[in-house]
């Protein structure tokens, strides 16, 4: 079946601990992306990446690093986690990130930062 | 500055009524999508919009593209209880790739 899996699911941790949230899809899609999404604000991209190796910043990028060594993976890292961030993830592929191709989402990483 | 500005916001109706969803921008979109999003999990996609005033229907629901590209609209008819989410539409904007703007959604509720 076809899917982008997030993981975990739901984290509650610490400031400052270091946590990494993954990504990963099926589909060989060249396009991954994540976002955050947040009462009142909607959903905002984080970082994006057209292909393996390429990654590019979001609306709001600050916080967050993100690599792509495999076209399959995607993971965001949080390398000093503070309240603010608390949100919901998701992550997103798509064959390419161009304007007519459907974004895939996963179900989402709920994440509380305490 | 909110690049893509959906309303109403919040939208709750009566099984059976019509309603409709905007989704305005100042800018210009080479394309617009709408999604849908129930409780707990990610967006689907629903469509795509591409020329100018094109119109695409899904079952009851019809989506307008505006003709000058910055605006857009879905329609649903006779609306159902399972039309309940939230609906979102979105955009590469000045026709960039990979970088995916959303408005903010509209939570729609339809009650039996």
């Amino acid at each position: 079946e076809a899917q982008v899996t997030q993981n975990p699911r739901y984290l509650i941790t610490v400031t400052g601990k270091k946590l990494t949230v993954t990504c990963s899809q099926n589909m060989n899609h060249e396009y991954m992306s994540w976002y955050r999404q947040d009462p009142g604000l909607g959903l905002r991209q984080i970082y994006y990446s057209m292909n393996v190796e390429v990654t590019d910043k979001g609306d709001v990028p600050e916080g967050y690093k993100v690599s792509r060594k495999e076209k399959r993976n995607f993971p965001l890292i949080l390398e000093s986690p503070s309240p603010n961030q608390t949100s919901l993830y998701f992550c997103a592929s798509s064959l390419a990130g161009t304007a007519r191709e459907p974004q895939h989402f996963g179900d989402g990483t709920r994440l509380s930062i305490l | 500055t909110q690049l893509l500005e959906q309303s109403p916001q919040f939208l709750s109706i009566q099984e059976g009524e019509n309603l409709t969803v905007y989704c305005n921008s100042s800018s210009v979109f080479s394309s617009l999508q709408w999604y849908r999003q129930e409780p707990g999990e990610g967006p689907v996609l629903l469509v795509t919009v591409v020329t100018g005033g094109e119109v695409k229907k899904l079952k009851r629901l019809t989506f307008q593209f505006g003709d000058a590209r910055k605006d857009s609209s879905l329609h649903i008819t006779a609306a159902q209880p399972g039309d309940t989410g939230l609906y979102l539409c979105a955009g590469y904007y000045g026709g960039s790739q990979g970088n995916l703007i959303f408005g903010k959604g509209t939570k729609l509720s339809v009650k039996p």
